[in-house]
């Protein structure tokens, strides 16, 4: 399968504390993002990342890519409660079409 | 002022039938996409079109087809549905066809009985 990975699948925090999800993919990419999803709604685009980038800003938001590792990960800091949500990555090898390989996803739960 | 709709947002149809879900775009973007998510939450992109022309047609069976009158809107028709079509579909869009975030609907949460 194409599908990349993301640990831990599940993850619960304090209000206030730091949350990190990792993603690992298997071939080469020309780009990874971020998306967010709340319960039953749809994918919000939260950051994107070249291959060509180890490490992007925006907000609280944290994005590392280590192309040899094949992997990336996301922190948010300072997590709030309405930070609950299932979060994914998506590469994007590149090319004539914008086709997106999503992973399995992280459910973080911020209790108040 | 909604970017990417989706219509209905809730779908119970029977074995057998045939059912078609909407979306549309005001976003005035070039290229559409039609992913399903299923019970796992694991989300695989099914089609796209750019202007119009499907430029991704991934291992989707037959009884699945897309439509676009125009690029605004990206229909999906499901023939003889089946247990197994029972999912959230998003419909999304996106600026250009190379490289980009893509811009999501709430979704068409499917149900087959």
């Amino acid at each position: 399968s194409q599908q990349g990975e993301e640990d831990p699948q599940a993850l619960s925090i304090q209000e206030g504390e730091n949350a990190t999800m990792n993603c690992s993919y298997k071939t080469s990419i020309n780009n990874l993002q971020w998306y967010r999803q709340n319960s039953g709604r749809g994918l919000v685009h939260l950051i994107l990342i070249r291959s060509n980038e180890r490490e992007k800003h925006s907000g609280r938001l944290r994005v590392t890519l280590d192309t040899s590792k094949k992997s990336s990960s996301l922190l948010i800091t300072a997590s709030r409660a309405a930070d609950t949500a299932s979060y994914f990555c998506a590469t994007d090898k590149g090319g004539a079409t914008n086709k997106l390989i999503f992973g399995t996803g992280t459910l973080l739960a911020v209790q108040p | 002022d909604t970017a990417v709709s989706q219509t209905p947002k809730y779908l119970v149809t029977q074995m057998g039938n045939d059912k078609s879900i909407k979306c549309e775009q005001n976003l005035g973007h070039d290229t559409m996409y039609w992913y399903k998510q299923d019970s796992k939450k694991f989300l695989k992109i099914m089609f796209s079109y750019n202007n119009k022309e499907l430029i991704i047609n991934e291992t989707v069976p037959n009884r699945f087809s897309p439509k676009s009158p125009d690029k605004a809107h990206l229909n999906l028709h499901i023939n003889s549905l089946e247990l197994g079509d029972s999912a959230v579909y998003f419909c999304a869009s996106s600026p250009r066809t190379q490289s980009g975030e893509q811009y999501f609907g709430p979704g068409t949460r499917l149900t087959v009985t």
